[in-house]
C-alpha cells in the first residue's frame, strides 16, 4: 500500500540554524500539507500546497517557513532560522481524496 | 471559524469494555469528518471519515456517524483491545474549494488494560 516517508525521523538542531524537513508524498496525489503538533498539544495546520504553489497558509506560517516541491517526488518544508518554539513533530500529509499523513519528523530545537 | 472539540483523556477501559469518544464540531459549511488514530511512536492513520449528515463511517469495529442536528460525530466501539490503545482524533475539512486543509481536536487518549 502506498504510503507517505518522511525523513529525518528525528533532528536536532541550534537555535537560529536552519532545517530542512523532507516528505515523499504518494505518487499520485496532488495536494500536499505541513502540519506541527507541539508536545502535548494540537495537530496544527502550517500549510497547504497545490499545481507548484501555496493554496493555504496558517498565522503560524511566517517568513521563516517556506515549501518547495524541488523535482516532482519531494516536498520540503524549511526553517530558515529555528526558534525554541519551532520544537514539535512535523507531519507532511498528501491527498486525492483523503489526506493521508507521513510517519513525522520529530525537531527539537536547543 | 471551525473548530473540534472532543472529551478530554486519558480513557482508561477494561479489555472488552464499550468506548465511547465523544467529538462535537463548530463549522461554517458543510463538512466532511474524520477520526484519525495514532499509536505510540507513529504517525496519524485515517481510521474512518464520513462526508456528509447520517452517513456512518466504520473500520476495524470502530463506527461514528455524522449527525448534523447535534453537530457531533462520536467514535463508538463495542469491545475493545488492549491494541486499540492510542491517541484518537477527531477532525474536519471544509469541503469548498480543494485545499481542504483539517482542523483537529485535542486528541483523546485511550488505555485499554486486561
Amino acid at each position: 500500500e502506498p504510503e507517505v516517508t518522511q525523513t529525518p525521523s528525528h533532528q536536532v538542531t541550534q537555535m537560529g540554524q536552519e532545517v530542512i524537513l523532507r516528505c515523499v508524498p504518494i505518487s499520485n496525489h496532488l495536494y500536499f500539507y505541513w502540519y506541527r503538533q507541539i508536545l502535548g498539544q494540537k495537530v496544527e495546520f502550517l500549510v497547504s500546497f497545490y499545481n507548484n504553489e501555496i493554496s493555504e497558509k496558517s498565522e503560524i506560517f511566517d517568513d521563516q517557513f517556506s515549501v518547495e516541491r524541488p523535482d516532482g517526488s519531494n516536498f520540503t518544508l524549511k526553517i530558515r532560522s529555528t526558534k525554541l518554539e519551532d520544537s514539535a513533530m512535523y507531519f507532511c500529509a498528501s491527498k486525492q481524496e483523503t489526506q493521508y499523513f507521513g510517519p513525522g519528523t520529530r525537531l527539537l530545537v536547543l | 471559524g471551525n473548530s473540534v472539540t472532543q472529551m478530554e483523556g486519558p480513557v482508561t477501559l477494561s479489555e472488552e469494555a464499550f468506548l465511547t469518544i465523544n467529538c462535537t464540531y463548530t463549522a461554517t459549511g458543510y463538512p466532511s469528518l474524520f477520526w484519525y488514530v495514532q499509536y505510540p511512536g507513529e504517525g496519524l492513520q485515517l481510521l474512518l471519515k464520513a462526508t456528509k449528515a447520517d452517513d456512518k463511517g466504520s473500520n476495524k469495529g470502530f463506527e461514528a456517524t455524522y449527525r448534523k442536528e447535534t453537530t457531533s460525530f462520536h467514535l463508538e466501539k463495542g469491545s475493545v483491545q488492549v491494541s486499540d490503545s492510542a491517541v484518537y482524533f477527531c477532525a474536519l475539512a471544509e469541503r469548498t474549494g480543494g485545499g481542504n486543509k483539517l482542523t483537529f481536536g485535542t486528541g483523546t487518549q485511550l488505555k485499554v488494560e486486561l
